[in-house]
């Protein structure tokens, strides 16, 4: 079975520190992609990666930033967390990002005082 | 611009019931098909996918349909259980230009013994 892992499953920190989400897959997937999800809003995309080194903005991408030095590792970063990414991080990975299926991390909980 | 627009957002039986969730998406040109499950706290978690020459798959108690003429999904959930109570997610793939799936935004099911 494909495993995605997430570093953390709650995370508290406040206004202006920089906060790392880290995400591994184990199955040498070619893709993985960052989401936040907030209620009523479903899930939103942050950034994806379709290779090392490799990265692409999704429709939210203000205020973070990626990383992908290992195929089976992808973080995102919060340069300076504000009040405002209080949110669910869902991390997936992928073979195939359009035909295949989204295999997702549990998610973390970051909540910024 | 590619949608994808779930009903209703919310929605509360009781246990034994059936139900059916609905989707409607403009996703175009459209290659696959996708509802999750995403129990609180959790990931999302794939229950089936459809591609555009299926018009029903089922998977246990539940059963997706597809309507690629109107564009339209459903997902049918009989005999109802304490542990369906989830998030539904339909998400739809396009096969042309962008790989990034469209999600709708969840329907919130609530079982009640």
């Amino acid at each position: 079975d494909v495993k995605v892992t997430q570093s953390s499953r709650y995370l508290v920190k406040r206004t202006g520190e920089k906060v790392f989400l880290e995400c591994v897959q184990d199955m040498d997937h070619e893709n993985m992609f960052w989401y936040r999800q907030d209620p009523g809003l479903g899930l939103r995309l942050i950034y994806f990666s379709y290779d090392v080194k490799m990265k692409e903005k999704g429709d939210i991408p203000e205020g973070y930033s990626v990383s992908r030095e290992k195929k089976e590792r992808f973080s995102l970063i919060l340069e300076s967390a504000s009040t405002n990414q209080t949110s669910m991080y869902l991390c997936a990975s992928s073979y195939d990002p359009g035909s295949y299926e989204q295999y997702f991390g549990p998610g973390t909980r970051l909540t910024v005082t | 611009k590619n949608q994808v627009e779930q009903s209703p957002q919310s929605l509360i039986i009781l246990e034994g019931k059936n139900c059916t969730l609905q989707c409607n998406y403009t996703v175009s040109p459209f290659s696959n098909l996708r509802w999750y499950k995403q129990d609180t706290g959790r990931g999302p978690v794939s229950l089936t996918i459809m591609t555009f020459s299926e018009n029903t798959k089922s998977n246990g108690r539940y059963t997706a349909t597809l309507d690629a003429d109107t564009k339209q999904s459903s997902l049918h959930i009989t005999a109802s259980q304490l542990s369906d109570s989830a998030s539904y997610i339909c998400v739809v793939s396009s096969s042309g230009g962008s790989y990034i799936p469209t999600f709708g935004r969840g329907t919130s099911l609530i079982v009640h013994p």
